[in-house]
């Protein structure tokens, strides 16, 4: 069975760093894009970075570039996504999903929390 | 950049009922659309992709049609558990966007 497990998130005051991770079982990660998507409270869906099978090319939403960073270890089947200069508007629901363009796998998320 | 518009923001549908979604790209996509559905407090569910293409374990009553800048995510009889919000999301090049949500509830 296919699993994303993140963790990571929790309260961070403006201007704070936290790092999430994605663990990923039941396939080879090392064979798929993984992406981070976000969902801030009573709000949509927004797409946040993505990484291809060997960490070689990244995409990032405009708004995060240069404070976040999307990283893998594919001995270890995880994903990661340093997160540095956190402000309100990054307050959200993270999710690691699966496959670069369209995300067939969601994991349940981790909530981050941006507040002084 | 591509944006995505998703109407109506809510749509009432007795069950039984059919329930039509649309998705309005602001330029040409071609079929390079995904729709997903999700509950509160769960992730999103991938439901069409290719813009008529169902994920696996979806079912035929959930269908997708369109393609350039129109779209349409069809459920000819909604059932209980289909209720929910359901996202339109573009891709093929970067940023990836998503569209605002249509809500699905019980009339």
């Amino acid at each position: 069975e296919v699993q994303l497990v993140e963790s990571g998130g929790g309260l961070v005051q403006p201007g704070g760093s936290l790092r999430l991770s994605c663990t990923a079982s039941g396939f080879t990660s090392s064979g798929h894009w993984m992406t981070w998507v976000r969902q801030a409270p009573g709000k949509g869906l927004e797409w946040v970075a993505n990484i291809n099978q060997i960490g070689g090319e990244t995409h990032y939403v405009d708004s995060v570039k240069g404070r976040f960073t999307i990283s893998r270890d594919n001995a270890k089947n995880s994903v990661f996504l340093q997160m540095n200069n956190l402000g309100v508007e990054d307050t959200a629901v993270y999710y690691c999903c699966r496959n670069g363009y369209t995300f067939d796998y969601w994991g349940q998320g981790t909530l981050v929390t941006v507040s002084s | 950049e591509k944006v995505m518009t998703q109407s109506p923001a809510t749509l009432s549908v007795s069950p039984g009922e059919r329930a039509t979604l649309s998705c309005r790209a602001s330029q040409s996509i071609s079929n390079n659309l995904a729709w997903y559905q999700q509950k509160p407090g769960q992730a999103p569910r991938l439901l069409i992709y290719g813009a008529s293409t169902r994920a696996p374990g979806v079912p035929a009553r959930f269908s997708g049609s369109g393609s350039g800048t129109e779209f349409t995510l069809t459920i000819s009889s909604l059932q209980s558990e289909d209720f929910g919000v359901y996202y339109c999301q573009r891709y093929g090049s970067w940023p990836l966007t998503f569209g605002g949500g249509t809500k699905v509830e019980i009339k």
